[in-house]
């Protein structure tokens, strides 16, 4: 069965940087789009990036919500069947969990999503 | 960037009622080419991640119960539950990946 297992979150203080990691397995891992989503303590849902599959038109291409852009960088390793977020020049209202997720489709676009992680816990303090 | 409005913010519902949640995109998330709704909703129950319930607006997921079922095409969508269970209880977000970034409603949070 799909599984994705989030590491490397915790405690880090403004303006340092931290790297997150996202274990699938269960699925062809290069064939599916791929996206961090974040939740703040007691908020709502927030999109933060899209990796597209391997080989599509857009070449693995990258996208990312205004409030991380420049700052956070989606990457994947097909051959460790794993995604990554690079954090940077992290502030206070980074602070959340970041769940991994799956698209629903394989070889697809703009797509819904449908298996997620359990997510990783980023705090961001002094 | 395509902003996602629900209503209301929580809803308090009896067992057995009926529970309706609106959805509101700030643009058309329709693609005549497919004709499609780029909407999808998630539940997400206290201390889990969402889970996927409707998406292309009205398909329901696979392992979803029927008493979950959505409509609407364009901007306007709604995500109705028509017997509530006491499993229902969570905070429902609809969310459009019609283009990026793939923006979330705020959530309405459905309590009994």
């Amino acid at each position: 069965q799909v599984q994705l297992v989030e590491s490397g979150g915790g405690v880090v203080q403004p303006g340092r940087s931290l790297r997150l990691s996202c274990a699938a397995s269960g699925f062809t891992f290069s064939s599916y789009g791929m996206h961090w989503v974040r939740q703040a303590p007691g908020k709502g849902l927030e999109w933060v990036a899209l990796i597209w599959y391997e080989g599509s038109n857009d070449g693995g291409n990258k996208y990312y919500a205004d409030s991380v852009k420049g700052r956070f960088t989606i990457s994947r390793d097909s051959s460790k069947n794993t995604l990554y977020l690079q954090m940077n020049s992290l502030r206070a209202e980074d602070t959340a969990v970041y769940y991994c997720v799956r698209e629903l489709d394989a070889y697809s676009g703009y797509v819904p999503l449908d298996h997620w992680g359990q997510g990783t816990l980023v705090t961001v303090s002094s | 960037d395509i902003v996602m409005t629900q209503s209301p913010d929580s809803l308090a519902v009896s067992l057995g009622e009926r529970a309706t949640i609106n959805c509101k995109s700030s643009q058309s998330v329709f693609y005549s080419s497919n004709n499609k709704n780029y909407l999808t909703w998630y539940q997400q129950r206290p201390g889990q991640p969402p889970k996927l319930l409707i998406y292309w607006a009205s398909t329901r997921e696979s392992g979803v119960p029927d008493r979950f079922s959505g409509s609407g095409s364009g901007t306007d969508f709604t995500l109705t539950i028509s017997s509530l269970q006491a499993e229902d209880v969570a905070v429902y977000y609809c969310q459009q990946h019609y283009s990026t970034p793939y923006t979330f409603g705020q959530g309405t949070k459905l309590e009994i």
